[in-house]
């Protein structure tokens, strides 16, 4: 069974620092990777995803995320944090050919302090 | 579009007690999920459907129905709630799946206790 590991769960940064959160995935194959974003009480929303092609993946509110396959990484960045990127992130592996076996990281709770 | 709508967005149920969680969504997706999410345990699927009258078990299934008589709702059944059962649910639709790697957009959840 595939399975997800995000090893950091709480990150705090300063506003307009750098980001990079972590994810990495255990699989046979080469998944479908994606990274969502979860606003407190709110569902989640999805940042961005990698199923074939390109490995640096760009998305929406400026993140982006490179697919290492050498590494199983799927590692999500943002070059200058804005105060409202508080929230909790979460990356998703999903199987080519399989809706059902989609698996969520555990997520990381990022602060952003002023 | 108002998306995929849940309702109620609390509820307080008593140990045994049964409840529905609707889910419905306005944009015609074929597949409709059902998620619970528990403290550092992410997103686990409990069901999932892939059209009308068409659904089957996630990684969590045990104490949920669910049931799919129209494209649009996808309604989650606990049948005798425990206080395993306290978590925040989501509903989920996609247009093509994630077997094509579609986007699931997610509904604003519901946030269950049971005593």
């Amino acid at each position: 069974a595939q399975s997800v590991t995000q090893p950091d769960i709480h990150i705090t940064v300063s506003e307009g620092a750098s980001l990079e959160l972590r994810c990495n995935y255990s699989y046979g194959a080469t998944p479908y990777l994606f990274w969502y974003v979860q606003s407190p009480g709110q569902g989640l929303q999805l940042l961005l995803k990698y199923f074939s092609g390109d490995t640096l993946v760009q998305g929406i509110k400026g993140f982006e995320a490179e697919f290492k396959r050498s590494q199983s990484s799927f590692n999500l960045r943002k070059p200058s944090v804005h105060w409202s990127d508080a929230a909790e992130y979460f990356c998703a592996v999903g199987l080519p050919g399989g809706y059902q076996k989609v698996t969520f990281g555990t997520g990381t709770k990022l602060q952003v302090i002023p | 579009n108002a998306g995929v709508t849940q309702t109620p967005k609390f509820q307080v149920l008593k140990t045994g007690q049964s409840m529905t969680l609707q889910c419905a969504q306005d944009m015609n997706h074929e597949y409709m999920s059902w998620y619970r999410q528990d403290p550092g345990m992410g997103l686990r699927l409990i069901h999932y459907s892939v059209g009308a009258g068409i659904t089957d078990q996630g990684e969590v299934p045990n104490g949920y129905n669910v049931s799919r008589s129209t494209t649009e709702d996808f309604p989650l059944r606990l049948l005798s709630a425990a206080p395993s059962q306290t978590s925040v649910y989501f509903c989920a639709s996609s247009r093509l799946g994630l077997a094509k790697a579609d986007t699931q957009y997610f509904g604003p959840g519901t946030r269950l206790t049971v005593l």
